[in-house]
């Protein structure tokens, strides 16, 4: 089936740790993001890349870091500088272009304990 | 700068009924999409619709319809027919079309359907 797939869907992680979060497509889109959303509340641009090996900085990428070194492919590490990573995450792929639909992934509970 | 303002932040509705979901946007920029999803319980984001700033009609999508006034900066999702499955939270979002062409996010309005 083709979509969107992030993992783990649940993750906790102690104080101080970094934590990666997957996100794959197989869609061939050009471009992905990476959201948060925290309870009650809209989604923000974590970072995004419109382009394999290059990615950009969204509303906030502080204690966030992210690679594209496949198409397919747009890992998220949450790092032990990100003071609340509380939250869910999600990511999104679409084609380059106006019109296109921007799809999401299942998202990723990140808790930290 | 992109913003977008969804004033409501619950509605109800009874089963069977039509519903309008506010959303008002603020840009300086000609070309931009306007999209909506649906958001259950369980997290996942689920397109609806999508609007783009030189269309002449308003988009429609099944029970789906958006009511584009872009004089206004307004585009409101209109819910014919509710069903309780229809509760949810809902997001208004633009994406422009050049530069960024990241998506933009309303806080959302939480949607409950009465039997």
């Amino acid at each position: 089936d083709g979509g969107i797939t992030q993992s783990p869907k649940y993750l906790f992680r102690k104080e101080g740790q970094n934590v990666t979060l997957s996100c794959e497509q197989n869609l061939n889109h050009d471009a992905m993001y990476w959201y948060r959303q925290d309870p009650g509340q809209g989604l923000r641009l974590i970072y995004y890349s419109q382009i394999v090996n290059d990615f950009q900085k969204g509303d906030i990428a502080e204690g966030y870091s992210v690679s594209r070194e496949k198409k397919e492919s747009f890992p998220l590490t949450v790092t032990s500088a990100q003071k609340n990573p509380t939250a869910f995450y999600l990511c999104a792929s679409t084609l380059q272009g106006p019109g296109n639909t921007i799809y999401f992934g299942e998202g990723s509970w990140l808790t930290v304990v | 700068a992109q913003k977008i303002t969804q004033t409501q932040p619950g509605m109800f509705v009874q089963e069977k009924e039509a519903v309008t979901l506010d959303c008002t946007y603020d840009t300086s920029d000609p070309s931009y999409g306007l999209f909506w999803y649906k958001q259950p319980s369980s997290g996942e984001m689920i397109f609806l619709i999508y609007q783009g700033s030189y269309d002449q009609q308003n988009a429609t999508e099944g029970r789906y319809s958006l009511n584009f006034q872009k004089a206004r900066k307004s585009a409101n999702l209109v819910i014919s027919a509710s069903q309780l499955g229809d509760s949810a939270m809902y997001f208004c979002a633009m994406r422009h079309d050049t530069g960024r062409r990241a998506l933009t996010f309303g806080s959302g309005t939480r949607l409950q359907v009465q039997p």
